[in-house]
Order: C-alpha cells, then sequence, then structure tokens
C-alpha cells in the first residue's frame, strides 16, 4: 500500500531561519512520483515540486530545495532565509501513473503546518 | 489566469438541502478529480474521470455525485448533506503526471 508520512505536525520558526519539512514515503511501485503542494490561508493548492522516481538530482529553486533519497524513501524539503509569507501547510504526496500518467491517484500525507514569525 | 476556476468559493447550505458545486477548467485536461479536505486534514479524492469515464472511490459515501457533461466542466452534487459534509472542496486537473487545483468551495452545512 502506499503511504506518506510528514512526522511534524507543526513548525514555528523566526524569519530569515532555515526549516526542513520531513516527508517518508511507501510504495511498491518502481514508477512514482512525488510531489510538495502549498496551502496558505486562503485554501487553494499551489503546485511547488514534481519528481519522478528515476531522477534522484536535488533540485534548487530560489529559497526553496528538495533532496530526494531512495535509499531512505525521503523527499524534503528546505526553505532557506524563511520568509512571513512562507507561512502555510505543505502537503507531501506520492502518485502512482497509470495511462500515460494522468489517473494516478494522488496520496497525501496530514501537512506540515509552518508559521514563520517576523 | 487562473486555469482551474471553482464556484463558488463560499457556500452555506441547510441540512439537507441539495448543494452543486462547479469546476470548470480552460487546459483542456482529460482528467478531472473532486477531493474533499476537512479541517487540518489533508485533501482526500471522493472520484475523478478520466475523459467521461467515472471513477468512484470505494469510501466515498453514496450521498454525493458527478457529472461532467464535457471536457471543460465538472459538477459536485451533495444531494443531502449532512453537519459533517462541512469542509473545503478541491477540483484538480490532470495530464501527463502535471496536477493543478482550483481555489476550492468552502462548504459549510449548517
Amino acid at each position: 500500500a502506499q503511504k506518506v508520512t510528514q512526522a511534524q505536525t507543526e513548525i514555528s520558526v523566526v524569519e530569515k531561519e532555515d526549516v526542513t519539512l520531513d516527508c517518508v514515503y511507501e510504495t511498491r511501485d518502481t514508477t512514482y512520483y512525488l510531489f510538495w503542494y502549498k496551502q496558505p490561508p486562503s485554501g487553494e493548492l499551489v503546485f511547488l515540486i514534481r519528481r519522478n522516481s528515476f531522477d534522484e538530482q536535488n533540485e534548487i529553486s530560489g529559497r526553496y530545495s528538495w533532496n530526494f533519497q531512495k535509499s531512505t524513501s525521503s523527499f524534503n524539503f528546505t526553505i532557506t532565509a524563511s520568509q512571513v509569507v512562507d507561512s502555510a501547510v505543505y502537503f507531501c504526496a506520492l502518485s502512482d501513473e497509470d495511462y500515460g500518467g494522468s489517473q494516478g491517484n494522488l496520496i497525501f500525507g496530514k501537512g506540515t503546518k509552518l508559521s514563520v514569525k517576523p | 489566469d487562473a486555469m482551474v476556476i471553482q464556484n463558488p468559493r463560499y457556500q452555506v447550505t441547510q441540512f439537507g438541502k441539495p448543494v452543486t458545486l462547479s469546476c470548470s477548467q480552460t487546459l483542456n485536461h482529460n482528467v478531472m478529480y473532486w477531493y474533499q479536505q476537512k479541517s487540518s486534514q489533508a485533501p482526500k479524492l471522493l472520484f475523478h474521470y478520466y475523459d467521461k469515464d467515472f471513477n468512484n472511490e470505494a469510501d466515498t459515501p453514496d450521498n454525493f455525485q458527478s457529472r461532467r457533461p464535457n471536457t471543460s466542466f465538472c459538477f459536485l452534487d451533495i444531494r443531502s448533506p449532512g453537519l459533517g459534509d462541512t469542509a473545503m472542496y478541491l477540483c484538480a486537473t490532470s495530464r501527463a503526471g502535471e496536477r493543478f487545483f482550483g481555489q476550492g468551495t468552502r462548504l459549510t452545512v449548517v
């Protein structure tokens, strides 16, 4: 069975601190996709990144970086120099793929609520 | 430019009174999803369409139905809302693994 675990329920940091959000996943599929979404108080799920199971390169996008390690089934997300606008709930998610990549269900972790204080 | 649009953003309905939530997309994606997200929980898939093929999750209550009259539109009908159906309802589309969510409809059943 597929499962995503985000062990940190809530994290509070002070602005400019670095913060890492942990994500551990379980799947028996050899082909799968991992995602991170941001959900601000307005409610919309904002796509941050999608990574397939064959690409273990770490990725950096501005202040955001992701560390994918298949050996530990982890896909951690780091925000460098956090800002108040980063305050949101962050979800890690896992998807299998059927029919050319569109039909897989998205299995979400329970989310980590990040509060960045000025 | 919004690509997945949900209406209304906020909806209050009475216990037992049918309600319909709508979702439209400008992406021409063939897959559309409806998720339910209760307070402080992760989104939970209710059902999805692959073109016109409807796929219901096993634990989705019969009270929830969906219609997809064309590629662009998808509706979520709740026949007899209960207090426990108060939640955010999220619509999403997908093609080639990319998934896009709308802003959601916050439904309150009173």
